[in-house]
């Protein structure tokens, strides 16, 4: 079972509906991440959080909107989305670079959204 | 042009057999090269993950190595089982301290077959 539990798995959603994934991990780790990941691509960074602060948005539109309320949980508000954002969402966690070089990333097994 | 590429796009092998992906890439500053397994529908797990001085790391029947001098990297499978079935993505990390700056390879889609 992996540690970093993302809820819900499947996500259906309308272009007017609003949404939010969730993320949790138990692991003591101050580094999160959200992904996006298209069929058969590549995991591509959206936001990193590091000490529940912001460090990372790689110039994601505001039509996604992430939070971190403690060190536990990340999640991922999702507002007016396009047919286009329909893809798997993976969230990550790490130890930070304070706690030593090389932290290997472990990641949720996702959540599957479909935009209609 | 990607910076990390994989090869191959994907693979079919019998079980028991052996097998060797490749990754060459042109990334840099160089920090650690990572090789990661993702099963369908699963998050990417962690296999193993080199920096620029090691040059071969094993975990179970996985080995991984790296050739920093001419950027490629490759991971062997020993004796092949049906669970291997799986994408193996290759990454470049640019960064020791964090997980900020990657690149990704495109994977390589394992099929193993009884």
């Amino acid at each position: 079972d992996t540690e970093v539990t993302q809820t819900p798995k499947h996500l259906v959603m309308g272009m007017t509906n609003k949404k939010s994934l969730k993320c949790e991990q138990h692991m003591g780790h101050r580094a999160m991440y959200w992904y996006k990941q298209k069929a058969k691509k590549p995991p591509e960074l959206m936001f990193v959080y590091s000490y529940e602060k912001l460090s990372i948005n790689e110039s994601v539109p505001s039509r996604f909107s992430p939070e971190c309320p403690n060190s536990s949980l990340l999640n991922l508000h999702l507002h007016a989305l396009q047919p286009e954002d329909s893809a798997l969402y993976l969230c990550a966690s790490s130890r930070s670079g304070a706690e030593g070089p090389y932290q290997p990333q472990h990641f949720g097994d996702g959540t599957r959204l479909s935009i209609l | 042009k990607n910076q990390v590429e994989q090869s191959p796009q994907s693979l079919i092998i019998l079980e028991g057999k052996n097998c060797t992906l490749q990754c060459n890439y042109t990334v840099s500053p160089f920090s650690n090269l990572r090789w990661y397994k993702q099963d369908t529908g699963r998050g990417p797990v962690s296999l193993t993950i080199m920096t620029f001085s090691e040059n071969t790391k094993s975990n179970g029947r996985y080995t991984a190595t790296l050739d920093a001098d001419t950027k490629q990297s490759s991971l062997h499978i020993t004796a092949s089982q049906l669970s291997d079935s799986a994408s193996y993505i290759c990454v470049v990390s640019l960064n020791r301290y964090n997980n900020n700056d990657m690149r990704f390879g495109a994977g390589t889609r394992l099929t193993v077959k009884p």
